[in-house]
């Protein structure tokens, strides 16, 4: 699985949209862009996932380059809510469902 | 509603002790997974099962168990081998073994273990 490469820490203002960029420099053809977010203390919460296009759902917006090698995960209209760690996550949809997590960017979005 | 229960969600154990984390779920998923997570680190897979009666090591899995006789049910052993077993562990699932991108990940609320 490629590698991800991630802020560590941002700040959002309460209202405002919040941009969470992603690295993936080393993604393959057939590897698929992943964001989770864990509010603390609390299991993660799955966002939104891409392969070439962007995506958009009704938590947040996906924006890939189109050589793939980065991506940004777009909260529209952040909430104190959005306080979390993010997690980017690149992987072949394959049958073992294996996710590696790293250490991700610690949004605090501020009133 | 459907989702994955975890339990307890804090547990305090004496070193030498094993102990055993519960994780149902209601989801009818065929995979089931743990992941343990260290104070400021993202999360390490500890077993992942696909099927009844079947599971896999993960990247850390010295010290742990696992089983999985029923669908919905997929304990872990952290038995008393394991050298720093105070963590948060969280069990998760996932529809299938099908190779799709939108096969993704439920995760249960956690269990926090301290080793006295």
């Amino acid at each position: 699985d490629a590698k991800t490469t991630q802020p560590p820490s941002m700040d959002c203002a309460e209202g405002r949209a919040a941009n969470l960029p992603c690295n993936h420099s080393t993604i393959s053809g057939n590897e698929y862009v992943y964001w989770y977010r864990q509010i603390h203390s609390q299991g993660p919460q799955y966002i939104i996932h891409g392969l070439k296009n962007n995506e958009t759902n009704e938590m947040a917006s996906l924006i890939i380059t189109e050589d793939r090698k980065s991506s940004t995960l777009i909260l529209p209209h952040a909430t104190l809510r959005d306080t979390a760690v993010y997690y980017c996550i690149v992987r072949v949809a394959s049958n073992t469902g294996k996710l590696i997590f790293g250490q991700g960017t610690t949004l605090q979005v501020k009133p | 509603d459907g989702g994955i229960t975890q339990s307890p969600k804090y547990l305090f154990r004496k070193e030498g002790q094993n102990v055993t984390l519960s994780c149902e779920q209601n989801l009818n998923h065929d995979a089931m997974y743990w992941y343990r997570q260290d104070p400021g680190q993202g999360l390490r897979l500890i077993y992942y099962s696909q099927i009844v009666n079947d599971f896999q090591k993960g990247d850390i899995a010295e010290g742990y168990s696992v089983s999985r006789e029923k669908k919905e049910s997929f304990p872990l052993t952290v038995t008393s081998a394991q050298k720093n077993p105070t963590a948060f562990y969280l069990c998760a699932s996932r529809p299938g073994t099908g190779d799709s991108g939108a096969n993704v990940l439920t995760f249960g609320a956690g269990s926090r273990l301290t080793v006295l």
